[in-house]
């Protein structure tokens, strides 16, 4: 049973260029949910993708948006980058169609932005 | 805002010994919550959970208690071994699906 994948593993970027962020969920899961975590920090909530739809958002500016395929895998976008966005971004997975269900997390990608 | 925090950031101990690592939440309408193991270069990794309505769960060498009175929430792991060592993250969710994460605490497992 394939767990939550990522991709890439890691990528450099320079200031302003835009990155696209890949991830497949968990087989039998529909609802992807994305997270930026810091350095020494924990995970940040970014936004939750649910039939293809953005369900919820957290405190993230439009330059990062995302996008759900029929599949359930789903893309993160993040436009204009700046040094700040350098992070691990995490993918979850979880069934959105029970309330509260457990979010299962892939290894995430690595950004540097230079 | 709502948050979520874990009391110290590090903790260190023998191995063989009790783990016990404690939690603090303030979102009273939060009713479902995670524990999460975080190992170095990897994506947190799924220990524990427990809904609102109950007060204990027991794993596989782990138990989670939550205190909703106090708005605690504590993970024990017994007979902790090298390969716990790790950082420890709690996540509350209310019923607007998102996660929300502490800070963390790293543990160390001394041989």
């Amino acid at each position: 049973d394939a767990g939550v994948t990522q991709s890439p593993t890691h990528l450099i970027k320079t200031r302003g260029q835009q990155v696209t962020l890949r991830c497949s969920p968990k087989s039998g899961h529909d609802t992807v949910s994305w997270y930026q975590q810091a350095l020494g920090q924990g995970p940040q909530f970014i936004f939750q993708y649910y039939e293809e739809e953005e369900r919820q958002r957290g405190n993230f500016p439009d330059r990062f948006s995302g996008h759900q395929f029929p599949n359930y895998s789903s893309e993160l976008n993040v436009n204009a980058l700046l040094l700040g966005d350098s992070a691990l971004y995490l993918c979850a997975s979880s069934s959105g169609t029970v309330g509260t269900d457990t979010q299962y997390f892939g290894p995430g990608t690595r950004l540097t932005v230079l | 805002g709502e948050s979520v925090g874990l009391h110290l950031p590090t903790l260190s101990v023998q191995e063989g010994d009790n783990s016990i690592i404690n939690c603090a939440y303030s979102n009273s309408a939060s009713d479902y919550f995670i524990w999460y193991k975080q190992e170095s270069g990897k994506g947190p990794q799924f220990i524990i959970d427990i809904r609102s309505n109950m007060d204990k769960r027991q794993g596989q060498r782990v138990t989670v208690l939550l205190n909703k009175t106090v708005k605690h929430l504590s993970l024990q792991i017994a007979a902790t071994q090298p390969g716990d060592s790790a950082v420890y993250f709690c996540a509350e969710e209310s019923n607007d699906y998102k996660l929300s994460f502490g800070a963390g605490t790293t543990v160390t497992v001394r041989a």
